[in-house]
């Protein structure tokens, strides 16, 4: 089983390029969400989808955009990449739990991370 | 504006000491709280609380909520090397939004 799958592992951009963080969920989860973890620091949500169409911002969007335009993709898109924005990225997925006819949002699966350095 | 935090931030112990890790919260429409096990790379799941005082147990870890007070705690008896890790509490509520607090990093010493 894939689960959630995030390219690329590790990347080095330079201040002002852009470029796209992906992430693939095999699992027909309706929500996905986007997390960045700076060291020693939790999780910090940049964007979530409840479905494809739909997207919101977390606590930190700023400088980050997120299309869903399929439930199983979730791509997170650097426009013009600042220092502050090294950090390793978090991919999640999970389901609303109506979807096993269980009550509740259920457990987040995660995928590995990118780690983004911003030169 | 919803809050989580974990104590202590950091932990050592001997393998066979047991430990209690703390979590507190504040937020909005609370639905439930999740407890992952963070080693080198994504977080696993080991925990889902919903409920007051329903313990949660997997093998030498186990759960417990409190909402009146609105906290958590994870025990972890009889502590192995391979526990060694961090420890996110989360939560999650009614607006579909997780939040974390910044994790409990547990040594354990051989």
């Amino acid at each position: 089983n894939a689960g959630v799958t995030q390219t690329p592992k590790f990347r080095i951009l330079k201040i002002g390029q852009s470029m796209t963080l992906q992430c693939t969920q095999d699992m027909n989860h309706n929500y996905m969400y986007w997390y960045r973890q700076d060291p020693g620091m939790g999780l910090k949500l940049i964007y979530y989808s409840v479905g494809a169409g739909i997207t919101d911002k977390g606590e930190v969007p700023n400088g980050y955009n997120v299309s869903r335009s399929t439930t199983e993709d979730f791509p997170l898109r650097l426009e013009l990449a600042a220092p502050s924005q090294t950090s390793v990225y978090f991919c999640a997925s999970s389901s609303s739990g109506a979807q096993q006819g269980l009550d509740g949002n259920q457990p987040q699966h995660f995928g590995d991370g990118t780690r983004l350095s911003i030169l | 504006e919803d809050k989580v935090v974990q104590s202590p931030l950091s932990l050592v112990v001997h393998e066979g000491d047991t430990v209690t890790l703390n979590c507190s919260y504040e937020v909005t429409n609370f639905r439930s709280l999740l407890w992952y096990k963070q080693e080198k790379k994504a977080p696993t799941f080991l925990f889902m609380l919903t409920s007051s005082g329903i313990e949660k147990k997997s093998g030498r870890l186990s759960s417990i909520l409190d909402k009146k007070e609105l906290f958590s705690i994870l025990n972890i008896t009889a502590t192995q090397t391979g526990d060694s890790a961090v420890y996110l509490c989360a939560v999650f509520d009614y607006g579909q939004n997780f939040v974390f607090g910044p994790g409990t990093r547990l040594s354990v010493l051989p």
